[in-house]
């Protein structure tokens, strides 16, 4: 199984800084120059479901907030909000889905410093 | 507008058997594959089961080790509904049961339901 970790577990930033979220995994999610790293990141506010926010590592789901970003590639990934607003307060996590099991990070829990 | 929507969760004995339902409207269910992911309280999110569009083929569904053997997904194309059938439950099983559809295009889960809770205890 792909093991993924991420860190650190919880973050407190200021409003309007930078949140970066690392996220690592055991093997390679890279598949082929088409369907390059098969991670995702996803958003969940107490009492909701996880919402799609990023896919293929980089690339933001259609009404996310051009502040979020993604990055990396292999084995190594982040999530970064460039500026901090009060809404982005939430569990974060990242997901491999090259292989089964679909596997989770432990999660990354946002707040305001 | 997609929807899905999980029902069938509950307080239930160890060792009992309960079956979740997810019913999907706003999109062409039987294009998608479907997972269920499972969150206990104060937990990750944890991956239970995948089952392809037709769930049909050899490698049409797939399993969780923890819940290989004692659950089994499944899916009915002509009503538009996800199933989750778990026997033998344990108390480590409890948790918010998701569904979530697989997006054709990028391959993660782009739509979830609202999760339906079980509960195992005596």
């Amino acid at each position: 199984d792909i093991v993924m970790t991420q860190s650190p577990d919880s973050l407190a930033v200021s409003l309007g800084e930078r949140a970066t979220i690392s996220c690592r995994s055991s093997q390679s999610v890279f598949k082929n120059s088409n369907k390059p790293n098969h991670i995702a990141w996803y958003q969940q506010k107490p009492g909701q479901p996880p919402k799609l926010f990023i896919y293929w590592a980089s690339t933001r789901e259609s009404g996310v907030p051009d502040r979020f970003s993604g990055s990396g590639s292999g084995t190594d990934f982040s999530l970064t909000i460039s500026s901090l607003q009060a809404e982005d307060v939430a569990v974060y996590y990242c997901q491999q889905y090259i292989s089964i099991p679909v596997t989770f990070g432990q999660g990354t829990r946002l707040e305001i410093k | 507008e997609v929807q899905l929507v999980e029902s069938g969760g509950g307080l239930v004995q160890p060792g009992g058997s309960l079956r979740l339902s997810c019913a999907a409207s706003g999109f062409s269910f039987s294009s998608h594959w479907m997972h269920w992911v499972r969150q206990a309280p104060g937990k990750g999110l944890v991956w239970v089961s995948r089952i392809t569009n037709d769930g049909t083929d050899g490698t049409g569904t797939a399993y969780a080790d923890s819940v290989k053997g004692r659950f089994t997904i499944s899916r009915d194309n002509a009503q538009n509904t996800l199933y989750l059938e778990m026997n033998s439950l344990r108390a480590e099983d409890t948790a918010i049961y998701y569904c979530a559809r697989v997006s054709t295009t990028n391959w993660a889960n782009d739509y979830w339901g609202q999760g339906t809770l079980v509960t195992v205890s005596s």
